[in-house]
């Protein structure tokens, strides 16, 4: 069974780095095709992707975050890291990781999700 | 940058058949993923890969993509399908989201 949680602060100063991590079971990021997702979503409005790492270590960033955005892995310890740097009052939101499964290229998607962590920016 | 469109809303008859579409261009030749989010819950993937339902989720849901749109169909809609529905693509090594449709069951 898959499992993913989001941990980190709930509260951030404006200018500050957000530092997030996911931690999962059910799966291994050593397994070729796997991949962990972090996407966002800022109160009443849609879904939007932020970065997605892949078992290789191959990493892809949401093109308009990409200079503030750092994703790593720990494959032995089964995390997976996200820092967002200069947080501003915008970037209030939950923020989510996902599962990225086995599939055949740009098939992408997010088959588990975690419940999410709400990130408030505030000064 | 690459956009799904998707209609703010969509209304539905209870036991009635549900379309919600997404246009992009050429998304037909691209894959397209659906998922459901209902209030204060995470996403749950329902269609991946134009096609394909993950394991768990009703034959009731089903997807289609050709030309410039995908579509998300529900047939006979149950109240427990509303909520807000997003697609998703994969362009240029980016991951895309639609802004997302309100599915009401009235």
């Amino acid at each position: 069974q898959i499992t993913l949680k989001e941990s980190g602060p709930t509260l951030v100063k404006p200018t500050q780095t957000l530092t997030l991590t996911c931690t999962f079971s059910g799966f291994s990021l050593s397994t070729s095709g796997v991949g962990v997702a972090w996407i966002r979503q800022p109160p009443g409005k849609a879904l939007e992707w932020l970065a997605l790492i892949y078992w290789d270590d191959d990493k892809r960033y949401s093109p308009s975050l990409k200079s503030r955005l750092t994703i790593t892995k720990d494959t032995p310890n089964d995390l997976v890291v996200l820092t967002m740097t200069n947080m501003d009052p915008v970037d209030t939101a939950t923020y989510y990781c996902a599962h990225r499964p086995i599939a055949v290229a740009g098939a992408d998607a997010f088959d588990f999700w975690g419940q999410g962590t709400m990130v408030t920016v505030s000064s | 940058s690459y956009e799904l469109s998707q209609p703010s809303s969509v209304s539905v008859s209870p036991g009635q058949t549900a379309s919600i579409t997404c246009s992009g261009d050429k998304l037909g030749n691209k894959y397209a993923s659906w998922y459901q989010q209902k209030p204060g819950q995470s996403p749950v993937l329902v269609i991946s890969q134009d096609f394909k339902r993950p394991s768990g989720i009703p034959e009731r849901f089903s997807g289609s993509n050709s030309g410039n749109t995908a579509t998300l169909t529900i047939s006979g809609t149950q109240a427990m399908d509303e909520a807000d529905y997003y697609c998703q693509a994969w362009d240029s090594s980016t991951v895309v989201f639609g802004g997302g449709t309100k599915l009401t069951v009235l």
